[in-house]
């Protein structure tokens, strides 16, 4: 299985930055996904992760470090919309289903 | 809408009362998950099919609850005799096995309430 930590809770400024990290600890690797949550809906997909590097994608970017078990989301020019939680999640290899962390809840402030 | 459909969206039930909810894929996807959430936690993987095969059970799974997908198209969960600590969002997913990184795409949830 696997051992996903993220932080519980970041606050932000609007039109700033924000760094949400993830560590995790797997068996075999087989990519890394994120995904926004808003309060009561279902998660959607924002990014995928499965060779070492940034993947930029508008406002929002994320990395992996396979060597060290991290990825990291990046969300630029926060707007008020971007408050939700985040969900780092795993994929094993030779596995199809993820697993999940417990999420980041980031609170946009005005 | 193409994505993932659920239904109902919202249940509240009775203890030990039996509930049913049904998933329709993204149509072209063969692959289908069911997932539980409570509040404050990620999403808790119960159970995955390839077509109609059912290949995966978490043991969150408890002989209380069953999934089918008897045409692979759509899929049904069931909980039987249902306890409080079952009131929980159960999400949908599905997935198309493909270059694209297999990227897993939820529906909306069923929340269920059990009173």
């Amino acid at each position: 299985g696997q051992n996903i930590d993220q932080p519980t809770e970041m606050t932000a400024t609007e039109g700033a930055i924000v760094q949400i990290n993830c560590t995790y600890q797997t068996s075999g690797f087989n990519g890394l996904f994120w995904y926004q949550q808003h309060a009561g809906e279902a998660p959607t997909f924002l990014s995928y992760n499965v060779l070492d590097g940034l993947e930029e994608k508008g406002r929002f970017s994320s990395f992996l470090s396979r060597s060290k078990g991290y990825s990291y989301l990046l969300l630029k020019e926060l707007q008020m919309k971007d408050s939700a939680s985040y969900l780092c999640a795993v994929r094993d290899f030779n596995d199809y289903k993820l697993s999940f962390g417990a999420g980041t809840t980031v609170t946009v402030r005005a | 809408d193409t994505g993932v459909s659920q239904d109902p969206r919202h249940k509240i039930t009775k203890r030990g009362q039996n509930v049913t909810f049904r998933c329709d894929p993204i149509s072209e996807h063969n692959r289908l998950y069911w997932y539980r959430q409570t509040l404050g936690q990620g999403p808790e993987f119960l159970t995955y099919f390839q077509n109609e095969a059912q290949l995966e059970k978490s043991r969150l799974l408890s002989d209380r609850f069953s999934a089918e997908r008897p045409k692979g198209s759509f899929s049904t969960l069931e909980i039987q005799r249902t306890e409080q600590g079952d009131s929980a969002m159960y999400l949908c997913a599905s997935s198309l096995n493909g270059p694209a990184g297999n990227t897993i795409y939820f529906g909306e949830g069923s929340w269920l309430t059990v009173v």
